[in-house]
């Protein structure tokens, strides 16, 4: 069965502050992409990442970051000097040999000024 | 280049009556998702396109949703009759479904059900 679990529900950090955000997932097939999306409280859902399961390089851009580990199924997903503007709702997202989209239940982040 | 549309933007209907969602996916994207997503709860796929075919509808209620997406573009979501706990924003997303790996998904604004 596919599963993605994003355990913190809610996280808040002071401005400038840095901030992980973890995301552990199940899958039974060896090709898979995972992805993290963006919900501001604006509610428009916007695509950051993907990453597919044969490339576990770590990606960086600008202030986020993320760490793809297969050992421990986690793609967890790190902002640097956080800002009241990263404020949102961050979802973890996989999809596999099923072409589902499994989204998890997602990690409010607020950051405050 | 375009986004998805989503119209309308609100709804407020009562119950038992029906409601049709309209979606314009981004030119050239064969697969298309209608959500549902519940305040504070993350989105749940209700159905799944690829072209005009249906992939996934296992979560769709269809004693009470219907979905169609004639000619592979856009796509209507209804739901006939309408329950209290229908109220939801409504999502809309496409992606290029090439088989090469471009699945991440694009959403549209979505539309805000409310079931009184």
């Amino acid at each position: 069965a596919q599963k993605v679990t994003q355990a913190q529900t809610e996280i808040s950090v002071v401005e400038k502050e840095d901030v992980t955000l973890d995301c552990v997932y199940e899958t039974r097939d060896t090709t898979y992409y995972l992805f993290w999306y963006k919900q501001p409280p604006s509610g428009e859902l916007v695509f950051l990442i993907r990453r597919n399961s044969f490339d576990e390089q770590n990606e960086i851009s600008g202030r986020y970051s993320w760490n793809f580990q297969k050992s421990t199924s986690s793609f967890n997903f790190t902002i640097t000097a956080s800002q009241v503007v990263d404020s949102a709702v961050y979802f973890c997202a996989l999809i596999s040999g099923t072409y589902k989209y499994i989204f998890g239940t997602g990690t409010r982040l607020k950051v405050l000024a | 280049e375009a986004g998805v549309a989503q119209s309308p933007r609100y709804k407020i209907i009562e119950k038992r009556q029906s409601v049709a969602f309209w979606c314009n996916p981004i030119s050239g994207h064969a697969t298309l998702y209608w959500y549902q997503q519940i305040l504070g709860q993350g989105p749940k796929l209700l159905i799944q396109f690829q072209n005009n075919g249906v992939v996934d509808d296992s979560q769709l209620p269809k004693d009470r949703f219907s979905a169609e997406r004639l000619k592979g573009v856009d796509s209507t979501l209804k739901i006939q009759p309408a329950k209290l706990e229908d109220s939801a924003v409504y999502l809309c997303a496409s992606s290029s479904g090439s088989g090469t790996g471009d699945y991440e998904q694009y959403f549209g604004p979505g539309t805000r059900l409310t079931v009184t």
